[in-house]
């Protein structure tokens, strides 16, 4: 059974690089059927998709964060990951990695990992 | 402000049935099959509930169940169980630039 674990630092600077980790187990990030996504909710607010990435390392993004997001791929160590730079409070969320189906849904998802903005 | 809209709580006692709708527009819940829903209990993952506006994944009891007509989809939970109280929220496909939208979530409370 796939199994997802966000990793990394729970407090970042204003101006600075939030960088997350996805540790996918139980399956092969390689799967060919699946896409490897990032969402966001802030404290007291609905979900926000950021963006995903293909084992082969094809990206796409959300319109909204394109300018300051890349999501990488390690398919040796069966990760993937987040940065997003030029923080500001506005992005202080609990982040989730989650497998994405190609044909439209989420599953499973990862526990998330609060991230704070903070000088 | 979420782009697919939902009530902001809903609530029902237990062996009751509630419904949770969640609206969009004709460019994302309206016009493609990809709606999901998920629960989700605090400090927990979300879990898929529905996907493909209709169709449960195995595991999920047959007391869940989703529709859609036009651009608002509705989760209807029947025979609440104390366990059903969490938060529920809605995603739809939203085209090849936006991609995937959500709601801004429902409290379910079972009294």
């Amino acid at each position: 059974q796939v199994q997802l674990q966000e990793s990394g630092p729970g407090l970042v600077k204003p101006s600075q690089t939030l960088s997350l980790t996805c540790n996918v187990s139980g399956g092969s990030i390689n799967s060919g059927s699946h896409y490897w996504s990032w969402i966001r909710q802030p404290a007291g607010k609905g979900l926000e998709w950021i963006g995903r990435i293909y084992s082969g390392g094809y990206a796409s993004y959300s319109p909204s964060l394109k300018s300051r997001v890349s999501i990488s791929v390690d398919t040796s160590k069966n990760q993937f990951s987040l940065q997003l730079t030029s923080v500001t409070a506005a992005d202080t969320a609990v982040y989730y990695c989650a497998r994405e189906f190609m044909r439209g849904w989420f599953d499973p998802w990862g526990q998330g990992n609060l991230v704070t903005v903070s000088s | 402000q979420s782009a697919l809209t939902q009530s902001r709580s809903v609530s029902g006692s237990p062996g009751q049935s509630v419904t949770i709708s969640c609206t969009g527009t004709s460019s994302d819940v309206g016009d493609y099959k990809y709606v999901s829903w998920y629960q989700h209990h605090p400090g927990k993952a979300p879990k898929l509930m529905i996907y493909d506006v209709t169709k449960r994944p195995s595991g999920v009891p047959d007391r869940f169940s989703g529709s859609k007509s036009g651009n608002t989809a509705s989760l209807t939970i029947s025979g609440l169980q104390t366990e059903d109280e969490a938060d529920y929220y809605c995603c739809a496909y939203a085209g090849g630039y936006t991609f995937w939208v959500f709601g801004g979530g429902t409290k379910l409370t079972v009294l």
